[in-house]
């Protein structure tokens, strides 16, 4: 069954880059797109953006500006970069493996909490 | 601001059935298929439902989902103390070219 686990800081200072790695275990990229979401305090879930095996992306386009997504198959892992952070980007942030590009979710990460404070 | 509407809270008694209901329009519910999860505290999300009405192995046959027009519905009978959690809806919507979540809905038993 397929693993993911997730890794990254869990601080980040206001206007400088999140970055967080979601590593697959147990599970190949085909056929499916590799995403991440975020869940605010206030319980809120958010997709930021997603890729598939071939390296399309898509991305909210509330955060397309500032987001990207990658990934290296040969290490089975994918990525999360979110350029100039503000205290709105803290939050519990997910790698998810979902179905088809209008698919569901399944499974998801442990989370990892990310703060932006000074 | 969530683009699916979910109530923030229902209950019901252990043994009872209970319904959450999730609303949202063409673009999204409307169009495409609709998902629902489960949030324990501290946890991840885990799938129930998919494509409306489809179990994943593991998600006992109590548990179902519906769909008519924008909004869809999730429903629980035989509660147990252990359902208490919160719940997601999520469903593609084709106009943002994302999947959007409601706000969540907090059971409790």
């Amino acid at each position: 069954q397929v693993q993911l686990q997730q890794r990254g800081a869990g601080l980040v200072k206001p206007s400088e880059t999140l970055s967080l790695t979601c590593a697959v275990s147990r599970g190949s990229f085909t056929g499916f797109y590799w995403s991440w979401i975020r869940q605010f305090p206030g319980k809120g879930l958010e997709c930021i953006g997603e890729i598939n095996e071939s390296g399309g992306t898509n991305y909210n386009p509330s955060l397309q500006s500032r987001v990207t997504v990658s990934l290296d198959a040969s290490k089975n892992e994918f990525f999360l970069t979110l350029t100039s952070v503000t205290a709105a980007d803290t939050a519990v942030y997910y790698c998810a493996r979902k179905s088809a590009a209008d698919g569901w979710y399944d499974p998801w990460g442990q989370g990892t909490l990310v703060t932006v404070s000074s | 601001q969530s683009v699916l509407t979910q109530p923030p809270s229902v209950s019901a008694a252990p043994g009872q059935k209970v319904t959450i209901s999730c609303s949202g329009s063409s673009s999204n519910i409307g169009g495409n298929y609709v998902s629902w999860y489960q949030q324990f505290p501290g946890g991840a999300p885990k799938v129930l439902i998919y494509d409306n009405v489809k179990r994943p192995s593991g998600t006992p046959d109590r548990i179902s989902g519906s769909k008519s027009g924008t909004s869809a519905t999730l429903g629980i009978t035989g509660l147990q103390t252990g359902d208490e959690a919160d719940y997601y809806c999520g469903a593609w919507d084709s106009s943002l070219r994302v999947v959007v979540f409601g706000g969540g809905t907090r059971l409790t038993v």
